[in-house]
């Protein structure tokens, strides 16, 4: 079975930029998560959908982060415009369904904002 | 709100020693609880869980025992190798959604 999917695996750009990460969760998983992951601390939850709905989205910057997942299948996560602390290992999990189910986690993009 | 704290790390062991990582957490209601494991250049994945008081989560030798009266769910393992070396993190999830929260993480690294 194949796991999930992440691209890229790094990206460098300049503050202000913008920049888009892509999720394709494994199959048939309807739940996905995108997470942040400074250096040196946990994931943090950003968002959270189940099908194409939102869940929980009260951890996302939405100043400047915003996610989607169309037809409710892959996700993209898009920052406009960056900050230096934006800075980061972004995360995407899906599981079957949320409750009591386990995640399981793509492996991540770094991002580096200079 | 919920939160988990991790003992500071990094832990340095010698290979078959004994294996303890501290965690305690706060929550509102009945979470249940994991450990999850990175291994270098690979993604988290999940090691062990316990979703009700007293439950033990085991797997590949690591155990952990959810202690409702002291919030603890403290990581062990009787003899570490050197592929046990890794990033752990120990989270709990709470709600109908399971969101999880995040310990910071500790490194082990086993020597020869």
């Amino acid at each position: 079975e194949a796991g999930v999917a992440q691209s890229p695996r790094y990206k460098i750009i300049e503050k202000r930029q913008s920049v888009a990460f892509w999720c394709n969760p494994i199959s048939g998983h309807a739940t996905l998560y995108w997470y942040q992951q400074i250096l040196g601390q946990g994931p943090k939850l950003l968002i959270q959908f189940q099908n194409n709905g939102v869940v929980d989205d009260s951890q996302l910057p939405k100043d400047r982060f915003s996610a989607e997942r169309l037809k409710g299948v892959d996700s993209t996560l898009k920052i406009q415009p960056a900050k230096l602390e934006d800075s980061a290992v972004y995360l995407c999990a899906s599981s079957l369904a949320p409750a009591g189910n386990e995640q399981f986690f793509g492996p991540g993009t770094r991002l580096t904002v200079l | 709100g919920d939160s988990v704290t991790q003992m500071e790390g990094p832990v340095t062991l010698s290979e078959e020693a004994f294996l303890t990582i501290n965690c305690t957490y706060t929550a509102t209601g009945y979470p249940s609880l994991f450990w999850y494991v990175q291994y270098p250049g690979e993604g988290l994945q999940l090691l062990l869980k316990a979703t009700k008081a007293d439950d033990k989560g085991s797997n590949k030798g690591f155990e952990a025992t959810y202690r409702k009266e002291t919030t603890s769910f403290h990581l062990e393992k009787g003899s570490v190798q050197v592929s046990d070396s890794a990033v752990y993190f120990c989270a709990l999830g709470t709600g109908a959604n399971s969101k999880l929260t995040f310990g910071k993480g500790i490194t082990l690294s086993v020597r020869p």
